[in-house]
C-alpha cells in the first residue's frame, strides 16, 4: 500500500524558514519522480515543486524560486522541502505526491496534508 | 503559464444524473490532462490520466476524452458518494497548472 506522511508544518513569522519531510511507502521509491502541491485556505490547488526520480532533476514555480528547495533521499524514502523567507501568502495546506513514470505524468497518491501558517 | 479553465464552476445535480465538466487549456496539451476528486479536509484522488486512462480503483461511471484544447470529464450516474469538487491538471508544460475547480453539489 502507498503511504506519504507529511511532517514538519507549523506556525512561522513572516521571513522565518521550515523545512517539510515527506515519508514514502510502500511503491519503488526511486522509480517515481516526487511534487509538493498547495492549496491555500478556501483556494485551489497550487504545484510548488517537483524532483526526478533520481533526483537530479528539480523544478519549481516561480513564486518560490529561490526560497524553496526540494531534495530527496533515497535511503530513507523522504522527500524535503525547505522554505526559506517564507511570506503570508505562502500559508496552506502542503500535500506531498508521487509522480508515476506513465504518460500524462499524474500525481497518483497523495499524502493527507500538512499546515503551514506564516503570520506574525 | 498554460492557464487552464474549466466550466461550469459550481453545479447542482440529483443522484443518478449525468454530469459533464469541462476543461479548457490556453495552448496545445496533446492529451497530457490529469482530471482529480477533492472533498473538504481530504487529499486529492487521482480519476484520469493522459486524458481518457481511468485510474486503477476508480469507478467505470467516470470517463475522460479530449484533445488538444478541449476536455471532458463526464460522471454517467451520479452517486451521493461523487459529490466533490473536481480540478482538471495539465503536465504538458512547467509549471504544472490546475483548473481553478468545479464544485458539483446535491440539487
Amino acid at each position: 500500500e502507498v503511504q506519504l506522511l507529511e511532517s514538519g508544518g507549523g506556525l512561522v513569522q513572516p521571513g522565518g524558514s521550515l523545512r517539510l519531510s515527506c515519508a514514502a511507502s510502500g511503491f519503488s521509491f526511486t522509480n517515481n519522480a516526487m511534487s509538493w502541491v498547495r492549496q491555500a485556505p478556501g483556494k485551489g490547488l497550487q504545484w510548488v515543486s517537483s524532483i526526478s526520480g533520481s533526483g537530479v532533476n528539480t523544478f519549481y514555480a516561480d513564486s518560490v524560486k529561490g526560497r524553496f528547495m526540494i531534495s530527496r533521499d533515497t535511503s530513507k524514502n523522504m522527500v524535503y522541502l525547505q522554505m526559506n523567507s517564507l511570506r503570508v501568502e505562502d500559508t496552506a495546506v502542503y500535500f506531498c505526491a508521487k509522480v508515476p513514470q506513465v504518460r500524462g505524468d499524474p500525481f497518483e497518491y497523495w499524502g493527507q496534508g500538512i499546515l503551514v501558517t506564516v503570520s506574525s | 503559464d498554460i492557464q487552464m479553465t474549466q466550466s461550469p464552476s459550481s453545479l447542482s445535480a440529483s443522484i443518478g444524473d449525468r454530469v459533464t465538466i469541462t476543461c479548457r487549456a490556453s495552448q496545445r496539451i496533446s492529451d497530457y490532462l490529469n482530471w482529480y476528486q477533492q472533498k473538504p479536509g481530504k487529499a486529492p484522488r487521482l480519476l484520469i490520466f493522459a486524458a481518457s486512462s481511468l485510474q486503477s480503483g476508480v469507478p467505470s461511471r467516470f470517463s475522460g476524452s479530449g484533445f488538444g484544447t478541449d476536455f471532458t470529464l463526464t460522471i454517467s450516474s451520479l452517486q451521493p458518494e461523487d459529490f466533490a469538487t473536481y480540478y482538471c491538471q495539465q503536465s504538458y508544460g512547467i509549471p504544472r497548472t490546475f483548473g481553478q475547480g468545479t464544485k458539483v453539489d446535491i440539487k
